[in-house]
């Protein structure tokens, strides 16, 4: 099976950088996706690393080792608007469908 | 950019009663949708994969008969939570692809199920 693990909870100071980290255990995926949710509200796209390295979207980047079966995400000039939860994803083949799987989570609290 | 809009994005039921969620992709075609379910603090899970035309794909685990999937158009998927009970209370969410395989994912706005 397919398991991606995060850190359940981080804490940042506002106008901070912060990582979250994420770390797998399949083979054989697309890529790398990054999702923010805010509470009651559906994940949003942030990043996505098809291949090994970092990727930077604005205050957004992302990074991934297939070697190292990790991932992360980097928030820069973190605001409290922030605050939320940050899943990392698994794009991968399975019976033909493109399948997303997600992983455990991580709560991110900005604080002043 | 592409629309999922799901509807309703909440509902209170009573126990023993079926409840309809509507995903519909308002600017583009989806062959393919899924279904995902959230308990509180935790992450998405896969329910289903829902096909147009043909019968849905269900992760283990879960119930096909509790969870009826119908895809009928290439806009529209419907998922019947059926005699719903109290432990189907979550959060459903769905998602499509519109730009196919190997591209990202855009979700609905999540329905809130409460059974009482």
């Amino acid at each position: 099976g397919q398991s991606l693990e995060q850190p359940s909870e981080v804490t940042a100071v506002e106008g901070a950088i912060v990582q979250i980290n994420c770390t797998y255990q399949t083979s054989g995926f697309y890529g790398l996706s990054w999702y923010q949710q805010h509470d009651g509200g559906a994940p949003t796209f942030l990043s996505y690393n098809a291949l090994d390295g970092l990727e930077e979207t604005g205050r957004f980047s992302s990074f991934l080792s297939r070697s190292d079966s990790y991932g992360y995400l980097l928030l820069q000039e973190l605001q409290m608007k922030d605050s939320a939860s940050y899943f990392c994803a698994l794009r991968r083949n399975s019976g033909g469908y493109q399948k997303v799987t997600f992983g455990t989570g991580t709560k991110l609290q900005v604080i002043p | 950019g592409a629309v999922v809009s799901q509807h309703p994005s909440w509902v209170i039921c009573k126990s023993g009663t079926s409840v309809k969620i509507e995903c519909r992709s308002l600017d583009f075609q989806a062959t393919t949708m899924f279904w995902y379910r959230q308990f509180p603090k935790q992450s998405l899970m896969l329910m289903a994969t829902s096909n147009e035309g043909s019968k849905a794909t269900y992760e283990q685990g879960v119930e096909k008969d509790k969870f009826l999937i119908n895809h009928a158009s290439l806009t529209l998927s419907t998922l019947t939570v059926t005699s719903a009970h109290p432990e189907d209370s979550s959060f459903y969410i769905c998602s499509a692809h519109p730009g196919g395989r190997g591209t990202e994912a855009f979700f609905g706005q999540g329905t809130r199920l409460t059974v009482v």
